[in-house]
């Protein structure tokens, strides 16, 4: 099992560019989510899948669209990339429930300029 | 802001013990999580606590008392490898949001 991967690992931006992270998990988890990272702030929840066909929003989603494309896939977009959204992206699933382990992908390190 | 406080870093030598305490809010509690991240890497579940109480796996134990809003994880016999952060979360909805504190970093020296 790959558990969850993310792609790409890098990438680097100008402002008012567009892009699309790419997020799939092969443990048949029914939620996925999308947090953002930042030096001395922890993780924030952007986005969320419970399910196959359903997203929501988190803390942060300004700036932000998802797909959640098929119950492995859960993308985020970036329709027009600030500075201020330079960050690790971090994609994660889990069973759904809220005593349920939520599993990490690699990261994808964004940074705008 | 946050509504998970923890302290920013903790420092201790090879062999110690070290307790990093995380105060919470208290609406909508579905317990207390801890999460730990090595520089670069992604985060990965150490413990989960929706009792009050202490839950050990092996060298690290966590506890909780829902009373005091408050918790703790416990890195006993530490090890170098143990240098990291460490946050704690707490889920917002019955559905598994994640909200997670700011983070601890732990430094392990010899």
């Amino acid at each position: 099992n790959a558990g969850v991967t993310q792609t790409p690992k890098f990438q680097v931006l100008k402002t008012g560019q567009s892009m699309t992270l790419q997020c799939a998990q092969d443990m048949n988890h029914n939620s996925m989510y999308w947090y953002r990272q930042d030096p001395g702030m922890g993780l924030r929840l952007i986005y969320y899948s419970a399910s196959e066909g359903t997203t929501d929003k988190g803390e942060v989603p300004n700036g932000y669209n998802v797909s959640r494309l098929n119950k492995r896939e859960f993308s985020l977009r970036l329709e027009s990339a600030a500075p201020s959204q330079t960050s690790v992206y971090f994609c994660a699933s889990s069973e759904g429930q809220a005593t349920d382990t939520q599993y990490f992908g690699p990261g994808t390190r964004l940074t705008v300029l | 802001g946050q509504s998970l406080e923890q302290p920013s870093e903790v420092t201790a030598v090879e062999g110690a013990i070290v307790q990093i305490n995380c105060t919470y809010q208290t609406s909508g509690f579905y317990g207390l999580s801890w999460y730990q991240q090595h520089d670069g890497g992604a985060p990965t579940f150490l413990s989960y606590n929706g009792l009050d109480g202490l839950e050990e796996t092996g060298r690290f134990s966590s506890f909780l008392s829902r009373s005091d809003s408050y918790g703790y994880l416990l890195l006993q016999e530490l090890q170098m490898k143990d240098s990291a952060s460490y946050f704690c979360a707490r889920p917002t909805d019955s559905w598994g949001k994640l909200q997670f504190g700011a983070g601890t970093q732990v430094v392990v020296t010899p």
